[in-house]
């Protein structure tokens, strides 16, 4: 069992409509991050919370907004989303930084995988 | 130049032969090194570090040239298990983890 929790782990929407992602990590971690994978593209960064702060925002379209409410949970508010979004969403957390030299493992969750149609 | 650079593959080998993976990275500030593996349709997991001095784990061995910004994941023995898809990643000079396209490994008997 994962130490990361994501919901929904699959999600269908329209271009006009509005959801939210949750992840939840269950490590006691202080640093949580939210990538996407793309078909034939590596995994991008999107975001970096470390104690609760954003610490970077990796030039994501605004469309995307997160929220990161304490250091167990964080979220993904989707709205006005294009097709080209379509992608699996992975939130991970580590116990440090994991740039920052020893800053550890990134743990991620199982991803949820969103079509936006 | 790509911050991570890998050759996606996709190699195909029998069990027991040895394949390396080769990856560059563009930034001289890089702190951090790693290959994680992502089994198809799973999130990716920690293989291991790589450090300078090189490092071993059982059949798998990692190595880093700083001055080429290279790195290398060398498999021996290979199993049907190691089927997967081997990501290299570097830190962003000193924040978060990039990561690579990835290398595709099938294995068969």
């Amino acid at each position: 069992e994962t130490g990361v929790t994501q919901t929904p782990r699959h999600l269908v929407m329209g271009m006009t409509n509005k959801k939210s992602l949750k992840c939840e990590q269950h490590l006691g971690h202080n640093a949580m991050y939210w990538y996407k994978q793309s078909a034939k593209k590596p995994l991008e960064l999107m975001f970096v919370y470390n104690f609760k702060e954003q610490t970077e925002n990796n030039s994501v379209p605004s469309r995307f907004s997160p929220e990161c409410p304490n250091s167990s949970h964080l979220f993904l508010h989707l709205h006005t989303l294009q097709p080209e979004d379509s992608a699996l969403y992975l939130c991970a957390s580590s116990q440090e930084p994991s740039g920052r030299a020893g800053g550890g493992e990134l743990f991620f969750g199982e991803g949820s995988r969103l079509t936006v149609l | 130049r790509k911050e991570v650079e890998q050759d996606p593959g996709p190699f195909n080998v029998p069990e027991g032969a040895t394949v390396a993976f080769n990856c560059t990275y563009s930034n001289s500030a890089s702190q951090s090194f790693f290959w994680y593996r992502q089994d198809c349709r799973k999130e990716p997991k920690l293989l291991m570090s790589v450090y300078s001095s090189g490092n071993e784990d059982g059949r798998f061995t990692a190595q880093l040239n700083r001055a080429s910004q290279y790195i290398s994941l060398l498999i021996r023995d290979s199993k049907l298990s190691d089927s997967a898809t081997y990501l290299c990643v570097v830190d962003k000079a000193g924040t978060a983890l990039i990561f690579g396209k990835g290398t595709t490994l099938s294995v068969s008997s």
